[in-house]
């Protein structure tokens, strides 16, 4: 079955850059979305964007202009990078997938199992 | 943004029903998408498209949406079910993923 793997560096220095890749094993990334959601410690999710296998993306607006999404299709991979970072980006990183094509209709199917990010000096 | 509103917490008894809402202005207009996430673990679809039920899934979780308010309902409660419970939507407006608090159920 399809399953999400998150990797990256688990400690970030502030006002750095954050660079999060998604592996996908078990399906081609080329049918879906991918998503990139976050949760501070012992606090809720947050959906930070989306990315389609042929690139098309949006991000949540309150991350402003920090967040990029990308994907490798020859990889399976989709990535994340959130430049200037501070305490308060602090959390656990999950990718998911979108189960339909269409945002508005979507939820997310499948998750990965989550990468702990700590933004400190 | 749009807002959800859940209760913090819930309290029930095993072999109960627990019902756990969402407040959304209008949100029955919306495909509302829960989630059940236990300790240490990632957030696992329970319900989709407001009463949907992924593959694997027991029939003992159900989901209803009218209205300003979505509900899930577990019958049935077992001790497995403890657990924090997020409401999902999209909101259009803003063109963001919009997710509740989460509701923290507690079993008895």
């Amino acid at each position: 079955q399809v399953q999400l793997q998150e990797s990256g560096p688990g400690l970030v220095k502030p006002s750095e850059t954050l660079s999060l890749t998604c592996t996908v094993s078990g399906d081609s990334i080329s049918n879906y979305f991918c998503s990139w959601i976050r949760q501070s410690p012992g606090k809720g999710l947050e959906w930070i964007a989306y990315i389609s296998y042929n690139g098309y993306s949006n991000h949540n607006p309150s991350l402003k202009s920090r967040v990029t999404v990308s994907v490798d299709t020859s990889k399976n991979q989709f990535s994340l990078r959130l430049t200037s970072v501070t305490a308060a980006d602090s959390a656990v990183y999950y990718c998911a997938r979108n189960l339909v094509l269409t945002p508005a209709l979507s939820s997310f199917d499948v998750w990965g199992q989550g990468t702990m990010v700590t933004v400190s000096s | 943004s749009y807002v959800l509103i859940q209760p913090p917490s819930v309290s029930v008894a095993p072999g109960q029903t627990a019902r756990i809402t969402c407040g959304g202005d209008n949100i029955g207009s919306k495909s509302v998408h829960w989630y059940q996430q236990k300790p240490g673990l990632a957030p696992i679809l329970v319900v989709y498209d407001d009463s949907a039920r992924p593959s694997g899934i027991p029939e003992r979780f159900s989901g209803s949406n009218s209205g300003d308010a979505a509900t899930l309902t577990i019958s049935r409660v077992e001790a497995g079910d403890e657990a924090d419970y997020y409401c999902q939507v999209w909101d259009s407006n803003s063109d963001l993923y919009v997710f509740g608090a989460g509701t923290k159920v507690t079993v008895l």
